[in-house]
């Protein structure tokens, strides 16, 4: 079955630092991937997404490309801001798999100013 | 009023008591799923609508109880629950469930739910 993996949080970072959260995933078939952010006290907003192989999925300044031979689609930002503070999920779809999303753990990321 | 919506925002209820989760979608979409997002635990899939009919029903408890009268209204019926079902409850809505892959969903702000 398909699944998604992604480090664990929190991760801490300071005003204007780089950005990486880590993400690999298993599936069935050619699955589409998914950004999504959840800021406090809110639902899943979609951040970016990528539905094909060496697509780059950007938005807000964050980008990921969908790597198929690493079965990966790392989340980055050059400069984060205090307003980037929320939790990230990394999630997929496939037809193979009934088009349902699978989310990753989400990772809790704090910036401080 | 645009997107996913849900009410109540807060919920807190005893055991034994009968309470109701409301979501309405604006964006003339025909598919609607109802999640379960506890602290420390991934975002679990309860139900999925297609079309006012339910395609999925993930192992909830009968304590759970959906109900989806047209395409833009779903509930959740909650009746008799227990302090571990204290959660955020969201709801999100698609185009199509079978968008060819590309399902991007759509999520209200969820209703945090305590029992006690």
């Amino acid at each position: 079955g398909n699944s998604v993996t992604q480090m664990e949080g929190p991760v801490t970072l300071s005003e204007e630092a780089f950005l990486t959260i880590n993400c690999t995933y298993t599936a069935t078939g050619y699955p589409s991937l998914f950004w999504y952010v959840q800021y406090p006290g809110e639902g899943l907003q979609l951040l970016l997404k990528a539905t094909k192989a060496d697509d780059k999925g950007s938005n807000k300044g964050f980008e990921a490309t969908y790597r198929k031979e690493t079965t990966s689609f790392h989340l980055e930002k050059g400069s984060v801001q205090v307003s980037d503070s929320a939790v990230y999920f990394c999630a997929l779809s496939s037809k193979a798999a009934g088009n349902k999303l699978t989310f990753g753990g989400g990772t809790r990321v704090l910036v401080k100013p | 009023e645009t997107g996913v919506t849900q009410t109540p925002r807060h919920l807190v209820m005893g055991m034994t008591n009968k309470k109701s989760l409301k979501c309405e979608q604006h964006l003339g979409h025909n598919a609607m799923y109802w999640y379960k997002q506890s602290a420390k635990k991934p975002l679990e899939l309860m139900f999925v609508y297609s079309l006012e009919e339910r395609v999925e029903n993930n192992s909830v408890p009968s304590r759970f109880s959906p109900e989806c009268p047209n395409s833009s209204h779903l509930f959740l019926h909650l009746h008799t629950l227990q302090p571990e079902d204290s959660a955020l409850y969201l709801c999100a809505s698609s185009q199509d469930r079978l968008a060819g892959g590309n399902n991007e969903q759509f999520f209200g702000p969820g209703t945090r739910l305590t029992v006690l």
